[in-house]
């Protein structure tokens, strides 16, 4: 167990709808990533929070958004949503410094959309 | 940019055989390089990490050494179980600006081990 908590564990929604996914990073984490598994892209890196500000931004669609709130924790949300988004979202969280890049995964988010 | 490519899969091994997966990299700056693993309906976890040239990561019998010369951090082991089977994933991480940390992951390679 990482430590790392995400809900819900599947979801399955409708092309066109609106969903958010949630993370609670590691206790004393600083730092939410957000990632999407899927079969033809790989592991893609989505975004970055760090103690409530966006830090980094990787190949996130702008039908995406996240946020992260003074608890901590992060949300997904994705909108007019497509067959092609359907993937696992994974949350990962780090320490806040001194470290040297590892991360700590959720077991993910599975998102059908049919 | 940054990119990490690794041996393709499916590999198939029998219990007690020796692991080695295949893994390059192309990185701006001085990346840390990182082995991770996923096993069947779970996240990743972190199986080993390097952070400097020649530098060895080793867990759970699995090692990998940090080449900077030849930019690659092949994942080994003398002796799979059937318990090691799963995806593994090679990844490198920079830090382009302060408290920015991202991951880049190789495709993955499963591996399944048979008794």
């Amino acid at each position: 167990d990482s430590g790392v908590t995400q809900t819900p564990k599947h979801l399955i929604t409708a092309t066109g709808q609106r969903v958010t996914l949630r993370c609670s990073p590691r206790s004393g984490d600083l730092s939410v990533y957000w990632y999407q598994q899927s079969l033809d892209q790989g592991l893609q890196f989505l975004i970055q929070y760090y103690n409530g500000e966006e830090r980094a931004k990787g190949n996130i669609l702008e039908r995406f958004s996240a946020q992260q709130f003074p608890d901590l924790h992060s949300e997904l949300n994705l909108s007019s949503l497509e067959l092609g988004d359907s993937a696992l979202y994974f949350c990962a969280s780090s320490p806040s410094d001194r470290y040297l890049g590892e991360q700590y995964f959720g077991p993910g988010t599975r998102l059908t959309v049919t | 940019g940054n990119s990490v490519t690794q041996m393709e899969g499916p590999v198939t091994l029998s219990e007690e055989a020796f692991l080695t997966i295949n893994c390059t990299y192309t990185a701006t700056g001085y990346p840390s390089l990182f082995w991770y693993v996923q096993y069947p309906g779970e996240g990743l976890q972190l199986l080993l990490k390097a952070t400097k040239a020649d530098d060895k990561g080793s867990n759970k019998g699995f090692e990998a050494t940090y080449r900077k010369e030849t930019t690659s951090f092949h994942l080994e082991k003398g002796s799979v179980q059937v318990s090691d089977s799963a995806v593994y994933f090679c990844a490198l991480s920079t830090a382009p600006g302060a408290g920015s940390y991202q991951l880049t992951f190789g495709k993955g390679t499963k591996l399944s081990v048979i008794p």
